[in-house]
């Protein structure tokens, strides 16, 4: 079974552009999960999306969204890019059997995408 | 508010010998305990997992011990190998899932 993909790996933005990077889960996994890690903060919650809905979200600004389409696939997207936005951005999809969060839901993580901003 | 810690930023152990990550947490409400290991260039990878009703549960290699008492949990890997140095995470989850800092461990020849 394919593992979690997401596209592109890197990336190079300028400060005030907009991206959207996208998350493709293992097969049969319903929840994407956002995550952004930085060597300063570590690992930080975004978002959470199951059937197409955001059902977790963390303390981000309205700047960082996301949406999850029928087949599962997510993309989040950041807007007016800062310096600070510069991060390695993890897409985890989990099989989540409930439609509400679920404890046990192992989370499996992608590559991740690195994104630069200048 | 919530976190999830890890005691040391760095760990170097010699080839063989078992090592020991620690991490502490602050949620109670947390129920649902991960570790995770990342290598250089590639995301969190699933180590071992543990939930709160239970306070020990080993892998191949690995134990994680949980002390809810405390709030603490720790990752126990036998006989160390090069293959094992990687930044790990523990994580907790009661909702969502907070992550701990990380702690890089190295190992020695």
């Amino acid at each position: 079974k394919a593992g979690v993909t997401q596209t592109p790996r890197y990336l190079i933005k300028t400060r005030g552009q907009q991206v959207t990077l996208s998350c493709s889960p293992i097969s049969g996994h319903r929840s994407v999960s956002w995550y952004q890690q930085t060597p300063g903060q570590g690992l930080q919650f975004l978002f959470e999306y199951f059937s197409e809905t955001q059902r977790n979200k963390g303390n981000f600004p309205g700047r960082f969204s996301g949406r999850q389409f029928s087949n599962s696939r997510s993309e989040m997207n950041v807007s007016t890019l800062e310096l600070g936005d510069s991060a390695l951005y993890l897409c985890a999809s989990s099989w989540s059997e409930r439609g509400s969060s679920s404890s046990t839901d192992t989370q499996y993580f992608g590559p991740g995408t690195r994104l630069t901003v200048l | 508010g919530e976190s999830v810690g890890l005691h040391l930023p760095t760990l170097s152990v010699q080839e063989g010998d078992n090592s020991i990550i620690n991490c502490a947490y602050s949620n109670s409400a947390s129920d649902y305990f991960i570790w995770y290991k990342q290598e250089s260039g590639k995301g969190p990878q699933f180590i071992i997992d543990i939930r709160s009703n239970m306070d020990k549960r080993q892998g191949q290699r690995v134990t994680v011990l949980l002390n809810k008492t405390v709030k603490h949990l720790s990752l126990q890997i036998a006989a160390t190998q090069p293959g094992d140095s990687a930044v790990y995470f523990c994580a907790g989850k009661g909702g969502k899932l907070i992550f701990g800092q990380g702690t890089e461990l190295s190992v020695k020849p």
